[in-house]
């Protein structure tokens, strides 16, 4: 039973390329959380996407960030001309569903390194 | 005000003792869960434990327990007879609104760095 994937597992990128990061749920998931984490800090939520609807896009950035979740295929975070300060680790995290009486866990991934030149 | 606070950047402790990480927590919301995740230099995150707000007892997971003192807001995980294979950054994580639809993000605090000693 794969956990959740990730790739890359590093990116690099120079300044003002697009960097996208993809992540595949643990199967049989159908919610995906995207966190971030920056270098000696704790992760920091971005978004909360199920199937082709973003839920909670409370902690994303208001420009160069977005994040998708198709019908097929992976989870993608998608940064547009990137910068050194979006250079930190990025966690992918599944969890099986939101029922009110259970506080489901939340799987993560091995995450993305990503390196802004 | 930090929702999740971790006062202890670093802990030391020696192989075979137990050893506590203190995390304390701030919400109005009378429903949350309460995370410990461990972090090892590899990068990934393992989830250790949960504890529910109305949970009556404290969670225990293995040599992992979480000692639960809602009044004071906290929720220290105590680790006991600590092994090599502990050293690692552990987070501290709350979700709230379990039962009124408050999402599903975590909060994280800052971390503590534990390494165990022979």
């Amino acid at each position: 039973n794969a956990g959740v994937m990730q790739n890359p597992r590093h990116l690099v990128r120079r300044r003002g390329q697009e960097a996208r990061l993809r992540c595949s749920p643990m199967k049989g998931h159908s919610h995906v959380y995207w966190y971030r984490q920056l270098p000696e800090e704790g992760l920091k939520f971005m978004v909360y996407l199920q199937k082709e609807n973003i839920i909670d896009e409370s902690g994303m950035p208001k420009e160069r960030f977005s994040a998708e979740f198709p019908k097929e295929g992976p989870s993608i975070l998608r940064i547009q001309q990137v910068v050194r300060g979006d250079s930190a680790a990025y966690f992918c995290a599944s969890s099986p569903g939101l029922r009110d009486s259970l506080p489901y866990e939340q799987y993560f991934g091995p995450g993305t390194r990503l390196t802004v030149t | 005000a930090q929702k999740i606070t971790q006062t202890q950047p670093g802990m030391f402790v020696q192989e075979k003792e137990a050893v506590t990480l203190d995390c304390t927590y701030d919400t109005s919301d009378p429903s949350y869960g309460l995370f410990w995740y461990k972090q090892p230099s590899s990068g990934e995150m393992i989830f250790l434990i949960y504890q529910g707000s109305y949970d009556q007892q404290n969670a225990t997971e293995g040599r992992y327990s979480l000692n639960f003192q809602k009044a004071r807001k906290s929720a220290n995980l105590v680790i006991s007879a600590s092994q090599l294979g502990d050293s690692a950054m552990y987070f501290c994580a709350m979700r709230e609104g379990l039962f009124t639809g408050g999402g599903n993000k975590l909060t994280f605090g800052t971390g503590t760095q534990l390494k165990v000693e022979l």
